[in-house]
């Protein structure tokens, strides 16, 4: 199992400009979820799915968009990048069913927003 | 509403001395909480967790933590530091399981 994988590792973004963040997890998860860490916050949560079709909001959701279309997949669009979404994202899966399973996580995403 | 203190943002010990991490958590319900470890450009990866079976955990890497719920504590320990621990540590708790929450991490220097 290759587990939960990103592309691209890094990138460097215009302001205004748009991108996608991919994510993909290969254990039949669940659960999926979006982190953004900037340095010395810790990790905070930008989106999670709990399953194909359904969404939510984390704590800072704003200027993000996802979907979740597979149990793979869940993607998150930035669509008019500013400087202040310069950060490393996370992506993150878990199995559902017991409320205390961990989460994995991919590599992370180094995203740069000049 | 869960929250997660991290005290001491950097700690610094000598190798083989006692690693002591400090993790603090406000939840209304009895939490399920983790300590993650993360390398230098790597993702986070599970050190180990309390689902309420046993209040001392034993995780990998010869870590473990204690669970104590009168001091709302979940303190990370390892008797002897090794050079590959430094990294950065992070606490995180969860009360239903869609939402985690974490704290702002420890960075743990080994000196040799």
């Amino acid at each position: 199992n290759a587990g939960v994988t990103q592309t691209p590792k890094f990138r460097i973004l215009k302001i205004g400009q748009s991108m996608t963040l991919q994510c993909t997890q290969d254990m039949n998860h669940n659960y999926m979820y979006w982190y953004r860490q900037d340095p010395g916050m810790g990790l905070k949560l930008i989106y999670y799915s709990v399953g194909a079709g359904i969404t939510d909001k984390g704590e800072v959701p704003n200027g993000y968009n996802v979907s979740r279309s597979t149990t793979e997949d869940f993607p998150l669009r930035l669509e008019l990048a500013a400087p202040s979404q310069t950060s490393v994202y996370f992506c993150a899966s878990r199995p559902g069913g017991l409320n205390y399973n961990e989460q994995f996580f991919g590599p992370g995403t180094r995203l740069t927003v000049l | 509403a869960q929250s997660v203190t991290q005290l001491g943002s950097h700690v610094s010990v000598s190798e083989g001395a006692l690693v002591l991490l400090r993790c603090n958590y406000s939840s209304s319900v009895p939490p399920y909480l983790f300590w993650y470890v993360q390398y230098p450009n790597q993702g986070l990866q599970l050190l180990l967790k309390y689902t309420s079976a046993a209040t001392l955990v034993k995780g990998i890497n010869g870590f473990e933590a204690e669970f104590k719920k009168s001091e709302t504590s979940f303190h990370l320990t390892k008797p002897s530091a090794h050079m590959s621990d430094a990294a950065e540590y992070f606490c995180a708790v969860s009360e239903r399981g869609n939402q985690f929450y974490f704290g702002t991490g420890t960075s743990l220097t080994v000196i040799p």
